[in-house]
């Protein structure tokens, strides 16, 4: 069966650092991948998403995903955040293209400071 | 576009009392439904979900229980509520016109607090 881990289950940062989230996953076959983000009182929604071609992936609102096959990683990237990115974070893997079924990560909660 | 309402919003239930969430989509036909759980530093766990009417595959054996009458209906029940019952409940669909990506469409969410 897939699972999906997030190693961070909290990050604090400050507005302008900079913010890696990791994903990595365990299936051995073709996957689709996804990020989505819940921003406090409001519902999850699709941050961006990798199902071919271009490994580096990239989302709305400046984030960005690199899928790196070989690691069974999908890390969430942002150059420089803003005090409106803090919410929760769920990466996902789709290897069941059949069913359409998602498996979720743990989630991680970010905080930006201002 | 789509919409998913689900109803009620928020709901606070004796232990060993019934359940009903009801979740509705509009915008969309024949879509696949689903019902997850959301429990803090858990993530989203799949709870049931259902490729057509009267067609439910459950995920995890557990207290509760999935029906869907209509097309756009998916409804998640529960008899007698235990205490684990408590969480947030999501609904989300996934449009069969697109292709087999996986990617869902989630509701806003019903909070489940079980005493």
């Amino acid at each position: 069966a897939q699972s999906v881990s997030q190693h961070n289950h909290h990050v604090i940062l400050s507005e302008a650092a900079s913010l890696e989230l990791g994903c990595n996953y365990s299936y051995g076959g073709t996957v689709n991948l996804f990020w989505y983000v819940q921003y406090p009182g409001q519902h999850l929604q699709l941050l961006l998403k990798y199902f071919s071609g271009d490994p580096l992936v990239k989302g709305i609102k400046g984030f960005e995903a690199e899928f790196i096959k070989s690691k069974f990683s999908f890390n969430l990237r942002k150059p420089s955040v803003q005090w409106s990115d803090t919410a929760e974070y769920f990466c996902a893997v789709n290897a069941n293209a059949a069913g359409n079924k998602l498996t979720f990560g743990g989630g991680t909660r970010v905080l930006v400071k201002p | 576009s789509q919409t998913i309402h689900q109803w009620p919003a928020t709901l606070v239930q004796p232990v060993g009392s019934p359940l009903s969430l009801e979740c509705t989509v509009e915008g969309t036909s024949n879509p696949n439904l689903y019902w997850y759980r959301q429990a803090a530093g858990r993530g989203l766990q799949l709870l049931f979900y259902s490729v057509g009417i009267g067609q439910i595959s459950s995920e995890v054996p557990q207290n509760l229980s999935a029906s869907r009458p209509q097309d756009r209906q998916f409804i998640l029940s529960s008899k007698k509520l235990l205490l684990s019952d408590s969480g947030f409940y999501l609904c989300a669909l996934h449009n069969r016109g697109r292709a087999n990506t996986g990617e869902l469409f989630f509701g806003e969410g019903s909070r489940l607090t079980v005493l």
